[in-house]
């Protein structure tokens, strides 16, 4: 299994909502990210985990929160969300760049709308 | 700091056409990462390429070549007689040692017209 899964590809939730967003991956990889991504532009780095603990926070709004339950399986709980919000969210992993010839696998990404 | 520049906004070809997409990066490691990643309209990053900044060696993959060039700072990314299904966004991106934040370029779209 070599891909980053995410759920849901596509989601609409109102200001007072709460979500979440699932990642899942089953390489073996031991960092994870969320990666927010707005129209024509680069995605830009949000959270990451390492070993299952988070090692960077981007200074997001604490709307966003990131949660790691296993080194598997990666969350993004979404809370009172502004309609700026509104983006493509990428989850991704790597395994450290000294091992193997790749680096970092893309999910397909959550296409999020606030209304 | 990092940073990954790509000057061509947009690349507009005619089918079976050469393009080269430019990268130019900073970084002030010494053993860095290089990447081109292509995401189509469906929004996925898909990987293309990784180049360790101690290996030198052009590459080429079918349709596909790289040119890395560490005196310059870049890495080109040529793709050979080009088709419709090429067209998307191309994003050259840099990854230091520890690999825990992966700095991307602006993005180049690419349009294959038939």
């Amino acid at each position: 299994d070599t891909e980053v899964t995410q759920t849901p590809k596509h989601l609409v939730m109102g200001m007072t909502n709460k979500k979440s967003l699932k990642c899942e991956q089953h390489m073996g990889h031991r960092a994870m990210y969320w990666y927010k991504q707005k129209a024509k532009k680069p995605p830009e780095l949000m959270f990451v985990y390492s070993y299952e603990k988070l090692s960077i926070n981007e200074s997001v709004p604490s709307r966003f929160s990131p949660e790691c339950p296993n080194s598997s399986l990666l969350n993004l709980h979404l809370h009172a969300l502004q309609p700026e919000d509104s983006a493509l969210y990428l989850c991704a992993s790597s395994q450290p760049l000294d091992r193997g010839r790749y680096g970092y696998t893309f999910g397909s990404g959550t296409r999020l709308t606030v209304v | 700091a990092q940073k990954v520049t790509q000057a061509q906004t947009e690349i507009s070809v005619v089918e079976k056409e050469d393009v080269t997409l430019d990268c130019v990066y900073e970084t002030r490691d010494t053993t860095y990462y290089l990447f081109w990643y292509k995401q189509p309209p469906s929004g996925e990053l898909v990987f293309l390429i990784r180049r360790n900044s101690f290996d030198e060696q052009n590459e080429i993959s079918g349709r596909y070549s790289w040119n890395f060039q560490k005196s310059t700072s870049s890495f080109n990314f040529t793709i050979t007689a080009s088709q419709v299904v090429d067209s998307a966004v191309y994003f050259c991106a840099l990854s230091g040692l520890s690999g825990s934040r992966l700095t991307f370029g602006e993005g180049t779209q690419l349009t294959v017209n038939p």
